[in-house]
């Protein structure tokens, strides 16, 4: 099945203790995207990925790391969490030239205490 | 990008026709216009995407008058299934990059 996975749903952290969220996808997409979603604020997006190696910042990317060194792979790092950091994150990604948006994954609540 | 203006909310009844529309006057030739659906705590979801006219898929219709600069998606005979946020986005997606900007989309409450 085509999906985009993340890992983990929930997570509840300590503030400054590092903490990588994982995003992978099946479908050979070439972008990858990160959102954050706040009540209020709808949906933002924190960096995204053109492909390997190729990243860039979105509107939101403070206090966040990416990578991109396999194409499947889009770990979103938080090298010392704080409590603003708390919010629903979404992984998203498309295939280049494909006309049909986006897929998002399921999501990951992330608690900063 | 072009910025698009969505009714806040919206509330219809089980087996009725719903119409959302989405405002986006300054939209660029190469934009596309695309809706998502969002339920609670998951991930939103393709619904439909279209360029001009009309676009009819399994689950809505997407409606695109001659100038582009407004658009209607509708949803047939709703259930209280269909209770979700949509959302309007235009933007290039004919080859590159596309930025998703999300605006505050239309809350729909399907009420039985």
């Amino acid at each position: 099945e085509a999906q985009v996975t993340q890992n983990p749903r929930y997570l509840i952290t300590v503030t400054g203790k590092k903490l990588t969220v994982t995003c992978s996808q099946n479908m050979n997409h070439e972008y990858m995207s990160w959102y954050r979603q706040d009540p209020g604020l709808g949906l933002r997006q924190i960096y995204y990925s053109m492909n390997v190696e190729v990243t860039d910042k979105g509107d939101v990317p403070e206090g966040y790391k990416v990578s991109r060194k396999e194409k499947r792979n889009f770990p979103l790092i938080l090298e010392s969490p704080s409590p603003n950091q708390t919010s629903l994150y979404f992984c998203a990604s498309r295939g280049q030239g494909d006309p049909y948006g986006y897929t998002f994954g399921s999501g990951t609540r992330l608690t900063v205490v | 990008l072009a910025k698009t203006t969505q009714p806040i909310s919206m509330d219809s009844y089980e087996g009725q026709e719903v119409n959302i529309t989405c405002s986006h006057n300054n939209i660029a030739t190469n934009d596309y216009i695309t809706w998502y659906q969002q339920f609670p705590s998951q991930g939103p979801r393709f619904i439909i995407q279209g360029y001009k006219t009309k676009v009819t898929n399994e689950v809505a219709s997407l409606f695109i008058p001659a100038d582009r600069k407004s658009s209607t998606l509708s949803l047939p005979r709703v259930s209280l299934s269909d209770t979700a946020v949509y959302y309007c986005l235009v933007g290039d997606v004919s080859g590159g990059y596309n930025k998703l900007i999300f605006g505050a989309g239309t809350r729909l409450a399907v009420h039985p």
